[in-house]
């Protein structure tokens, strides 16, 4: 039962760099989000997406993309990694947007932009 | 828009004791709230989830309650033990948004 499941767990990147974080959902889950949190902060959502082919921008999207061909998976693009952009990632999925829906979360990737 | 907030952001206490950690949010047309234990370094572990419809949830030596009315919720810990040290998130569901909105966390310490 794996859940959500977050590649890489870790990554150093230069500035300018790119590269894409990726995530997969084994649950049948139709809602799946990107989250960033910085030291000491809450989680602020980066983009999310209701089903596949379907996505929007949560509250803090600019320099990343996303796209969902699959129900499975949600992968985040980075373009032109800048140092801002260092933070922890995590991508979260749940089945549908009722009372009893519960979140679950991936392990996360700690990104560094040096 | 849904802004949820969490008091004390820090919070140290002996082991044996009872708490109470606060978590309010601005718009009571809630899905659910969710509760999560965050360890350092580490994922999100869901601890509690309590529906709008319900008043409070228990697992264990957890008890969260939910006053939508309000807009509060707070998570009380019995019995505090050294391994409860962790930050405590909580989340909602907005009914017209569908996505998570967290709080920063309280970053609870219980000292042996």
């Amino acid at each position: 039962n794996a859940g959500v499941t977050q590649t890489p767990k870790f990554r150093i990147l230069k500035i300018g760099q790119s590269m894409t974080l990726q995530c997969t959902q084994d649950m049948n889950h139709n809602y799946m989000y990107w989250y960033r949190q910085d030291p000491g902060m809450g989680l602020k959502l980066i983009y999310y997406s209701v089903g596949a082919g379907i996505t929007d921008k949560g509250e803090v999207p600019n320099g990343y993309n996303v796209s969902r061909s699959t129900t499975e998976d949600f992968p985040l693009r980075l373009e032109l990694a800048a140092p801002s952009q260092t933070s922890v990632y995590f991508c979260a999925s749940s089945y549908r947007l009722t009372g009893e829906t519960e979140a679950f979360f991936g392990q996360g990737t700690r990104l560094t932009v040096v | 828009k849904q802004e949820v907030t969490q008091i004390p952001a820090a919070l140290s206490v002996p082991e044996g004791e009872n708490l109470v950690l606060n978590c309010s949010f601005t718009d009571s047309a809630i899905y659910n709230l969710q509760w999560f234990r965050q360890d350092p370094g580490k994922g999100l572990t869901s601890l509690l989830l309590i529906q709008s419809s319900q008043r409070e949830q228990t697992s264990g030596r957890l008890n969260a309650s939910l006053d939508k009315s309000s807009g509060r919720s707070t998570l009380y810990i019995a019995a505090s033990q050294p391994g409860d040290s962790a930050t405590y998130l909580c989340a909602v569901i907005s009914g017209g948004a569908q996505k998570l909105v967290f709080g920063q966390g309280t970053r609870l310490t219980i000292n042996p």
